[in-house]
């Protein structure tokens, strides 16, 4: 069945830099784009960036100079680093698998990642 | 970007009764894609392209809506349904998401 699972640290220094890998079974990352969303504690989603299916990339401009997103097909691995951490990016970071339909939205997720920033 | 608006911020329904959520866009968008959140729990696809219900959810939701309304109806609101509800448009670059409607039991 279609899994993701995300793994990184629990805490960051703050203007350190965050690394979460998100390994993906059940579907293989040359047919599905991977993206990345975040939930800071008590908010709403926020839609930060994706890996497409054919090794491109597209970011949120929001995150467009700190933010880079990679992966490594053969392990069915996505990473997301993000440089220059700040309390206001502590949050709940998400992997998820984008479906395909008429539009384009989320149909599997992982069970996500809370990262603090400290100072 | 599109910003999505969702009302209301928080409701409490009783079993049995009939609840519609509502989301609307600054713009006009094609369709409209709702996830539900529980509490410590990652989203979960509930309706997509607007009227399509995901894998496993019961037939007492509804979706439908155009342009820049949409609603996410419970024609016979249930204990599980509590949760909050999370509407999403990408029609236009970035997707977005509304700050959710809580839903909560009366």
């Amino acid at each position: 069945q279609v899994q993701l699972k995300e793994t990184g640290p629990d805490l960051v220094q703050l203007t350190q830099t965050l690394s979460i890998t998100c390994t993906v079974s059940g579907f293989s990352l040359t047919t599905y784009n991977v993206h990345w969303v975040r939930q800071p504690p008590g908010k709403g989603l926020e839609w930060m960036g994706a890996m497409w299916n054919g090794g491109g990339t597209d970011y949120n401009s929001a995150f467009k100079s700190r933010l880079s997103i990679s992966r490594d097909t053969s392990k069915s691995q996505v990473f997301l680093k993000m440089n220059s951490l700040q309390t206001d990016d502590t949050a709940k970071y998400f992997c998820a698998r984008r479906g395909y339909g008429s539009s384009w939205y989320f149909d599997f997720w992982g069970p996500g990642t809370m990262v603090t920033v400290s100072s | 970007e599109i910003v999505l608006t969702q009302s209301p911020t928080t409701m409490a329904a009783s079993p049995g009764e009939k609840v519609t959520l509502t989301c609307r866009a600054s713009s006009s968008v094609s369709y409209m894609h709702w996830y539900q959140q529980k509490s410590g729990a990652s989203p979960k696809l509930w309706i997509y392209d607007t009227s399509n219900r995901a894998s496993g959810v019961p037939n007492c939701f509804s979706g439908s809506g155009s342009g820049t309304s949409y609603s996410l109806t419970i024609s016979s609101m249930e204990t599980e349904d509590a949760a909050t509800y999370y509407c999403q448009q990408w029609s236009s670059n970035p997707p977005t998401f509304g700050a959710g409607t809580k839903l909560e039991l009366k």
